[in-house]
Order: C-alpha cells, then sequence, then structure tokens
C-alpha cells in the first residue's frame, strides 16, 4: 500500500482557477516526482524535484520539494480543461534505489 | 518520439490461462519496471530489472507471476495460472539507471480482466 499521503483526493474546479496539491510522507525523500496520468493511458512525468527547497516549473505548473524533504506540492495556475487527469506524486527515499513510492493519486475535474 | 511500447493493450481471460504482457523500454535505457495498478492499492512495483538483470521482485506473487527481459528490448510479465484478483492494468516503465536522478517513463499499460 501508499506510504505517501496524497490529498486532496478530488478536486472539481471552474476553468481559470489555480489549483494546489500535495504530498506527505513520516520519512524523508532524496526525489519527488509528479506524474499526469490521463484516462486510459500510462503516467506521464510532469516535473522532477532532487533538492530540498527546489521549486521548478513547468509551464502552468509548479512543483516544490519541501524544506523538510518529506513533502512535495503541485500547483497548476489558469487551470484549463485538458488539466483534468490524475496527478501523481512519487518519491524515492534514500538508499532505495530506483524505487519509486507513489501517493493515492489527485483526480482533478475542471468545468468549462 | 521515444516511448515504452506494451502490447497487448487489452487483455480478458478466463480464471487459470496465461497470460504473457510484453514491454518494448525507450531504446537506450538499462532499467525496467513491471508496475501493477488497481483502485484500492493504486500504483504497486512488481519487478525491476537493471541491465536486464532482475534486482527486486519482492513486490510479485512468486507462486503465479514471472518476468523476464530475454533481451535489451524485451520484457515480459506472466502470470500462470492467472485468477480474477490479478485483474487490473500492468504498467511497465523504463529509465536510464541513473540513480536518484533517474526518471521512469511509462508504457501505456495492458488492461487484464480474468473472469
Amino acid at each position: 500500500g501508499q506510504q505517501l499521503n496524497q490529498s486532496p483526493q478530488s478536486m472539481f474546479i471552474q476553468e481559470g482557477e489555480d489549483v494546489s496539491m500535495n504530498c506527505t510522507s513520516s520519512s524523508i525523500f532524496n526525489t519527488w516526482l509528479w506524474y499526469k496520468q490521463d484516462p486510459g493511458e500510462g503516467p506521464v512525468l510532469l516535473i522532477a524535484l532532487y533538492k530540498a527547497g527546489e521549486l521548478t516549473s513547468n509551464g502552468r505548473l509548479t512543483a516544490q520539494f519541501g524544506i523538510t524533504r518529506k513533502d512535495s506540492f503541485l500547483n497548476i495556475s489558469a487551470s484549463i480543461p485538458s488539466d483534468v487527469g490524475i496527478y501523481f506524486c512519487a518519491g524515492r527515499r534514500p538508499g532505495g534505489y530506483n524505487k519509486l513510492i507513489f501517493g493515492a493519486g489527485t483526480r482533478l475535474a475542471v468545468h468549462p | 518520439d521515444a516511448r515504452v511500447t506494451q502490447t497487448p493493450r487489452h487483455k480478458v481471460t478466463e480464471m487459470g490461462q496465461e497470460v504473457t504482457m510484453r514491454c518494448q523500454p525507450i531504446l537506450g535505457h538499462n532499467t525496467v519496471f513491471w508496475y501493477r495498478q488497481t483502485m484500492m492499492q493504486g500504483l504497486e512495483l512488481l519487478a525491476y530489472f537493471r541491465n536486464r538483470a532482475p534486482l527486486d521482485d519482492s513486490g510479485m506473487p512468486k507462486d503465479r507471476f514471472s518476468a523476464e527481459m530475454p533481451d535489451a528490448t524485451l520484457a515480459t510479465l506472466k502470470i500462470q495460472p492467472s485468477e480474477p484478483r490479478d485483474s487490473a492494468v500492468y504498467f511497465c516503465a523504463s529509465g536510464l539507471g541513473q540513480g536518484v536522478l533517474e526518471t521512469q517513463y511509462f508504457g501505456p499499460g495492458t488492461r487484464l480482466l480474468v473472469l
């Protein structure tokens, strides 16, 4: 089962609104990744974070590696209908080779 | 546009039958991962290969599941015999083996339904 707490589980917003979601863990991570999954497809990498405090943007998406190394945040600004999907955080623990631990996902719905 | 490919995309089978899922990692990638996704458990790692050698299959039910890499361009996941509880989406992912800097690229998945 998951060892990451991802919230919220789901969001229903109006087009143009900003979105925030986060993942927390009881243990530290040395990598945080954010993926998006469209229906019927595999997860697609959005942003990768490798250092505590790192803030990285990809278009309208911005993600941050928490300073405590136990959390990460993803923000989407000015949402559009194609942002609909499930967003997953994934983390890699020190000594965990390449193994990723995934959150349960945040399901995003955008109303035009 | 390099992508991970998986076949078949969909599979419906009866309990007890053998199921084989195939994955072609991105050319040049030397790590391959098999995941299972269900509503209840989310994404779970089943097996991990580096340079075709299995490094971790602790997430895989050993009695019925097996994973192999016959060559660098093909990874297989077999279930024999299949059971209804194996119904899930199975994803293959590949990476460049860069340690903590590595990112994993997912295929489109095989949707398995065992009746």
